[in-house]
C-alpha cells in the first residue's frame, strides 16, 4: 500500500514571496505519477500540478513548479510571487501506473495562508 | 471543463435518517469516485464506480453504499446516518485508463452534519 504524508498542517507566506510545500510518500512502485491539488476555500479541489515519475524533469505551471526527488520519494510544490488568490488547502497525492480504477492516494493537506 | 455538481453544499440530518448525497458529471468520464475530507486526514475513498451498475469498495465504505443506475450520475447512500459520519463529502470524476491518469475533476462538496 502507499502512503503519501505532508508534514506542515499549516503554513504562511507574505504576498510576492516564494513557499514551499513538503511532501513525502513511499512505494515499491517504479512507475507512478505524482499530483498537486488545490482546495481554496470555495472547496472545489482543482489539479494545480502533475508529475510522472520516470520523468526526470521537475514539472512546471507558470508560477508553480516542484522538486521531484525519486529515490528520496520527495516531491515538494514551490509557489513563486505568492498571491493571496493562493490561499487554500494543498493536497499531494500518488497513483500507481497501471492503475485501471486511477485511485489515488491523498496526503493529510497543508493549508497556505498568504498575508498581505 | 469537466462540471462536477454535487446536489448539495450542506446538509443538516439526525442520527438514523438515511441520507442520499448526488453527483452528476457532464463530461462522459467512465470513473466516477466517492471521498469523505477529514481534517488532518486529507481525502479517503468510499466507494468508486468504473461503469454503469459498476462499483468498488474503497478505503473507508463501512456504512455507505453507492448507485450508479447512470453514467453520469453517482450517488452516495448512508443507510443509517450517524454522528461519525459528519463530514465533507466530495465527488469526483475521471476518465479511464491511461487518459485518467491526467487527473480528475471535483465537485465543490457537500458538509454534511449529523445530529
Amino acid at each position: 500500500a502507499q502512503t503519501v504524508t505532508q508534514s506542515q498542517p499549516e503554513m504562511s507566506v507574505q504576498e510576492a514571496e516564494t513557499v514551499t510545500l513538503s511532501c513525502t510518500y513511499d512505494t515499491s512502485e517504479s512507475n507512478y505519477y505524482l499530483f498537486w491539488y488545490k482546495q481554496p476555500p470555495s472547496r472545489q479541489m482543482i489539479l494545480v500540478i502533475r508529475q510522472e515519475a520516470y520523468k526526470q524533469q521537475n514539472a512546471t505551471e507558470n508560477r508553480f513548479s516542484v522538486n521531484f526527488q525519486k529515490a528520496a520519494k520527495s516531491f515538494s510544490l514551490k509557489i513563486s510571487d505568492s498571491q493571496l488568490g493562493d490561499t487554500a488547502m494543498y493536497f499531494c497525492a500518488f497513483m500507481k501506473d497501471n492503475n485501471a480504477g486511477n485511485m489515488l492516494t491523498f496526503g493529510g493537506g497543508t493549508r497556505l495562508m498568504v498575508k498581505p | 471543463d469537466v462540471k462536477v455538481t454535487q446536489s448539495s453544499r450542506y446538509l443538516v440530518k439526525r442520527t438514523g435518517e438515511k441520507v442520499f448525497l448526488e453527483c452528476v458529471q457532464d463530461m462522459d468520464h467512465e470513473n466516477m469516485f466517492w471521498y469523505r475530507q477529514d481534517p488532518g486526514l486529507g481525502l479517503r475513498l468510499i466507494y468508486f464506480s468504473y461503469d454503469v451498475k459498476m462499483k468498488e469498495k474503497g478505503d473507508i465504505p463501512e456504512g455507505y453504499s453507492v448507485s450508479r443506475e447512470k453514467k453520469e450520475r453517482f450517488s452516495l447512500i448512508l443507510e443509517s446516518a450517524s454522528t461519525n459520519q459528519t463530514s465533507m463529502y466530495l465527488c469526483a470524476s475521471s476518465l479511464l485508463g491511461l487518459a485518467g491518469n491526467q487527473g480528475r475533476s471535483f465537485g465543490a462538496g457537500t458538509r454534511l452534519s449529523v445530529l
